[in-house]
Order: structure tokens, then C-alpha cells, then sequence
């Protein structure tokens, strides 16, 4: 059971905009810590999606932004695409715990 | 290209140990941290800790400490992770990460190993 909680399953069209919702509590986004995105594509390694908030490395592509207030995070993916589908998770620190930790992970289909 | 490239599956019994080696490249061994990462069959992602590769030390998450331990061998530029007393839940995958600002609360991984999967079954 993780202190952050992410819906388990969007879903849209190929071009839709879906968003993905992250949300925690005082102890951890609401405390200012950074949150940080993975994808996992279907049997492979995630990977880092966005760092610090909304920070994009290298080579990610545009379509994925995210942002934070309060005691949630969200992603956002425009222009959805076949090769976005895949599970997304979240992860901060939190203060509780004394560590960091991952969200659910949010399963997103493209129809 | 950074490459962080594990050791092979392994099959346990339950109460044995088992010892997972994770070599990055190209880069300098002990620039960045080394975390790890459990991923149950079908299920998400818990972080396990991390360890700071110039001083050795290691941090454990709640859950994770007692019978797991990360281990340097700086010479060979390898980290590794141990865990002792197997149980058939510590089945998974177990992935090292390059980690950044690890000690900054804002771990986040940047690079991932391919995964090893540790089963336990007797």
C-alpha cells in the first residue's frame, strides 16, 4: 500500500490528451519534495520520464509535461500515441518513511 | 551510451542467499549512486535504497532492512545486492539504477539495468 496514490488505468485516443494524477499527502508532495515520472513499456526497464517536478531528459519528447501544487502531481501526455501505452509511476520522498517511494503505477491504453 | 548491465536469473530456496552484481559504463564508478529497485511478478515499482559509491554507505528503506545488504567493489567498479533468508515473496525483479541527488531528497534514476529476476521456490 503506497502513501501515493495514482488511478490504476486511463485510457484515450490516438491525439487525446490524458492526464495521470498523483496524489500524496504533508509528508511527502506537500512538503515541497520533488516528484519524479517512469514509464515501463511491456516486459522492459522503466524509464525516467520527467525529473524534479517537470523536468524532461534528453530525448524525451514534448507530448510528456507534468506539474505539481499542493499534495498532488500530475502527467500529462498530448497527442497520445500507440507507443505511449505502457504503466506510469510516480515517486518522491516522504518523511514518514524517512525514504523515497513509488506510486501504484497508472496502466495507460491507447483505443 | 550509459549501461548499467546485471547478472543473470536466479532460482532459490527458500532460506538460501542470493547476490545480484551490477556494473555501470562508461562512466566514472563513483560519480553517481547506485539505488535498487524490487518489481513483484505483475506487480509496481518499491524502492529498496540506495548506496553512496564514494563513502560506501548504504540507506535502506523501511521493509528492506535486515535481511538485505548493498555492497561496493570499487576496484572492479561493480555494486551488488544481497539478500539473506530467502522468502518465496522476494521473488521478483530486481533492477540497479544510476541514481541522482540521492542524497539531496530528490532520488531519482536516470538509468536503469536490464533486471534480474530472483525466484524462490523450493
Amino acid at each position: 500500500q503506497s502513501v501515493l496514490t495514482q488511478p490504476p488505468s486511463v485510457s484515450g485516443a490516438p491525439g487525446q490528451r490524458v492526464t495521470i494524477s498523483c496524489t500524496g499527502g504533508s509528508s511527502n508532495v506537500g512538503a515541497n519534495y520533488h516528484v519524479h515520472w517512469y514509464q515501463q513499456l511491456p516486459g522492459t526497464a522503466p524509464k525516467l520520464l520527467i525529473f524534479r517536478d517537470n523536468n524532461r531528459p534528453s530525448g524525451v519528447p514534448d507530448r510528456f509535461s507534468a506539474s505539481k501544487s499542493g499534495t498532488s502531481a500530475s502527467l500529462a501526455i498530448t497527442g497520445l500515441q500507440a507507443e505511449d501505452e505502457a504503466d506510469y509511476y510516480c515517486q518522491t520522498y516522504d518523511n514518514n518513511l524517512s525514504g523515497f517511494v513509488f506510486g501504484p503505477g497508472t496502466k495507460v491504453t491507447v483505443l | 551510451q550509459v549501461q548499467l548491465v546485471q547478472s543473470g536469473s536466479e532460482l532459490k530456496r527458500p532460506g538460501a542467499s542470493v547476490k545480484v552484481s551490477c556494473k555501470p559504463s562508461p562512466y566514472s564508478f563513483t560519480a553517481f549512486a547506485v539505488s535498487w529497485v524490487r518489481q513483484a511478478p505483475g506487480e509496481g515499482l518499491e524502492w529498496m535504497g540506495w548506496i553512496n559509491t564514494k563513502s560506501g554507505d548504504p540507506t535502506y528503506a523501511q521493509g528492506f532492512s535486515g535481511r538485505v545488504v548493498f555492497s561496493l567493489d570499487t576496484p572492479a567498479s561493480t555494486a551488488y545486492l544481497q539478500i539473506d533468508h530467502l522468502r518465496p515473496e522476494d521473488t521478483g525483479t530486481y533492477y540497479c539504477t544510476r541514481g541522482r541527488d540521492c542524497g539531496h531528497f530528490s532520488c531519482h534514476s536516470d538509468y536503469w539495468g536490464q533486471g534480474t529476476l530472483v525466484t524462490v521456490s523450493s
